[in-house]
């Protein structure tokens, strides 16, 4: 596509339950990140693709939550179990190759947990 | 590991004026990328300018200048001739050049207000 598409764009869930979070990056894009953005904050890394494989996990918050891409195109950040702290702005972002200057954002998932 | 300080939460300036928002950085890699994003209200990152940090030249893009100072480790963004379309969240980020994984380090972000 022309753009990075993140779906949904808002999101409000109840406390503890599962939630899954979409990120359709540009076509050929071989590297997909995932950010988070708290009210107010910058953007926390969560985790990295480079085609199916996740190099590295270590900023995922905690075990409830996960990430999975097929092939070089679709993400799923998956929530389990959605804590209120969860609540945030999740952003995703895909790039041509690991060294690439430019990065394209999608325009993020606005996640409530009440 | 790698760390951006952006120490202005807030910047105002008038339209047409100049505007400098200070980053500073630290590192323990020898090879570097320093990157500038705008983020409106809408919420999209929007790029806007990039420096190598064996770049010898500050980059600039139209309006934008990164004014490098390698060794006080500082990337301050310069936007000439501000517009109100100006006004947004701007973060500097960084990333290291000599590994195989390039996750971007971002700062907590200057809130710039561009008035008439």
């Amino acid at each position: 596509g022309a753009g990075v598409s993140q779906s949904p764009s808002n999101k409000v869930t109840e406390k503890g339950k599962d939630v899954e979070l979409r990120c359709d990056p540009i076509s050929g894009h071989t590297a997909l990140y995932w950010y988070r953005q708290r009210l107010g904050q910058g953007l926390e890394f969560l985790i990295y693709f480079q085609g199916n494989s996740a190099p590295d996990k270590s900023g995922l918050p905690s075990d409830r939550f996960s990430a999975e891409r097929t092939g070089e195109s679709v993400s799923t950040l998956t929530i389990q179990r959605t804590q209120q702290e969860d609540s945030a702005v999740y952003l995703c972002a895909s790039s041509f190759s690991q060294n690439s200057r430019g990065y394209t954002f999608g325009s993020g998932t606005r996640l409530t947990v009440v | 590991a790698q760390k951006i300080t952006q120490t202005q939460p807030g910047m105002f300036v008038q339209e047409k004026e100049a505007v400098t928002l200070d980053c500073t950085y630290d590192t323990s890699d020898q090879s570097y990328g320093l990157f500038w994003y705008k983020q409106p209200s809408s919420g999209e990152m929007i790029f806007l300018i990039y420096q190598g940090s064996y770049d010898e030249q500050n980059a600039t893009e139209g309006r934008y200048s990164l004014n490098f100072q390698k060794a006080r480790k500082s990337a301050n963004l310069v936007i000439s001739a501000s517009q109100l379309g100006d006004s947004a969240m701007y973060f500097c980020a960084m990333r290291a050049e000599n590994t195989g994984f390039q996750k971007l380090v971002f700062g907590t972000g200057t809130r710039l207000l561009v008035s008439p």
